[in-house]
């Protein structure tokens, strides 16, 4: 049982924009930033958005996230077939922890 | 660039331990934490703990208290995660990932990862 709760999937077809929740606490999403990592099958998850609405260098800006309260989400505009794996939320917990969200499977139909 | 190479994929019996490396490159090794995240098939990402390459001071995940240590050596650069007592549910994949300067920063940069199963 993840401490961060994500849908287990969602789904879009090509073009329409997806939104993936996450929800926690006050000790980790509510007090600290949330980040988001893409996983594809058989790579390293890589970053996605860090410090709830940042994107690394190379990361389009069709991501994008937000963060509001204990609640935070990651939306994919424009979606895009190479879109499709599992993502992530994650957050520092006041307890001096990492933790994460259990995943969101994102298929593109 | 900044680079994490994990050993290779081990396969152990069931009370067995296992110790899996983590050499760092491209970045100066004292100043990033590091992190061990593993993930279980069909499951999702889990935090172990982190260790201050600097210090060498490390916060392990309540989960694994008393299994997992994780130690460094700076003249290498390498990282490591010891797990003992290994069961059936420690078949992962297991990752370093370089934090920040501090626990609470984000993974930036994750290593390819190093299969464990635990079978008898």
């Amino acid at each position: 049982q993840s401490v961060l709760t994500q849908p287990p999937s969602a789904s879009g077809t090509p073009g329409q924009t997806v939104t993936i929740s996450c929800s926690g606490s006050r000790s980790n999403v509510g007090s600290n930033y949330v980040h988001w990592f893409q996983h594809l099958p058989g790579t390293a998850p890589k970053l996605l958005i860090y410090r709830s609405n940042e994107r690394p260098s190379g990361v389009p800006d069709r991501f994008s996230g937000s963060k509001s309260g204990t609640s935070a989400s990651l939306a994919i505009r424009g979606l895009r077939s190479e879109d499709e794996a599992e993502y992530y939320c994650a957050a520092w917990d006041d307890s001096l922890l990492w933790v994460f969200g259990g995943g969101t499977k994102l298929t593109v139909l | 660039q900044v680079q994490l190479v994990q050993s290779g994929a081990e396969v152990k019996k069931p009370g067995a331990s296992v110790k899996v490396s983590c050499e760092a490159s491209g970045y100066i090794f004292t100043d990033y934490y590091i992190h061990w995240v593993r993930q279980a098939p069909g499951q999702g990402l889990e935090w172990m703990g982190t260790i201050n390459p600097d210090s060498g001071n490390t916060r392990i995940a309540q989960n694994f208290q008393g299994r997992a240590t994780m130690t460094r050596d700076t003249s290498t650069r390498i990282v490591y995660i010891d797990l003992t007592g290994l069961r059936s549910e420690d078949t992962a994949m297991y990752y370093c990932a370089r934090g920040g300067i501090s626990a609470p920063d984000v993974f930036q940069k994750w290593g390819q990862g190093t299969m464990v199963t635990v079978s008898s």
